[in-house]
């Protein structure tokens, strides 16, 4: 199956500043990389994906970063906000396998004002 | 909006009772994702089905948990005898093969075993 390690586990920046969290994945043929935030108490949620044809996709703050060859894609926030801090879960979905996703561990992610 | 609806909110039962959580998928979705989070394991994939056919439950703990789909509206996840070590927060989330697309999560169900 797919393996998807994700890091770091915790980071914290002053608001403002960039974050990036990095994730690499094992399988080759996994073709989607949706990113959920997870806010305490809540549920994850996705906030951006992107597919294995695109290298890049930007929304607002967000964006995400893919290298196929590499097998590793990235979550980069900028202008960071205190309300960006939550939990992140990267995943990775394999064709073929009915949509059944590959979380990562999650990174918390602390905006200190 | 639609969502994916769980009960219940908060389960506070006592060591060795069964406890049952209900899973609501979104309309028209046919798989449906079972995971438990803590704070160290982060999420965990329990159980998955797509079509009401169980495809993966290796990360359940098979003889005290269950995981059926009686019927396409209805996912549960049954906990017999429950422990302490079972407390953690689970949450069901559904989605639709044939479409790669997000999973979408429910609020989950906090379950505290004393």
């Amino acid at each position: 199956g797919e393996n998807v390690e994700q890091h770091p586990s915790t980071l914290s920046v002053q608001e403002g500043d960039s974050a990036v969290i990095k994730c690499t994945y094992s399988d080759s043929a996994s073709n989607y990389f949706p990113w959920y935030k997870q806010e305490l108490g809540k549920r994850p949620q996705l906030i951006i994906d992107i597919r294995s044809n695109v290298g890049e996709k930007k929304d607002q703050r967000i964006a995400v970063t893919l290298n196929k060859t590499a097998k590793h894609f990235s979550l980069h926030i900028t202008e960071t906000q205190p309300e960006d801090s939550a939990v992140y879960f990267c995943a990775a979905l394999r064709p073929n396998t009915g949509n059944q996703f590959y979380f990562g561990t999650g990174t918390s992610l602390t905006v200190i004002p | 909006d639609a969502r994916v609806t769980q009960t219940p909110r908060h389960k506070v039962t006592e060591m060795g009772q069964e406890v049952t959580m209900r899973c609501q998928p979104i309309l028209g979705h046919n798989t449906v994702f079972w995971y438990r989070q803590t704070m160290m394991q982060g999420l965990e994939l329990l159980a998955y089905f797509r079509n009401r056919a169980p495809l993966d439950d290796s990360g359940m703990p098979k003889d005290r948990f269950s995981a059926e789909m009686p019927d396409a509206t209805l996912a549960t996840l049954k906990i017999q005898p429950s422990e302490p070590r079972d407390s953690a927060v689970y949450f069901c989330a559904s989605g639709f093969d044939g479409v790669v697309t997000e999973a979408f999560f429910g609020q989950g169900t906090r379950l505290t075993v004393v």
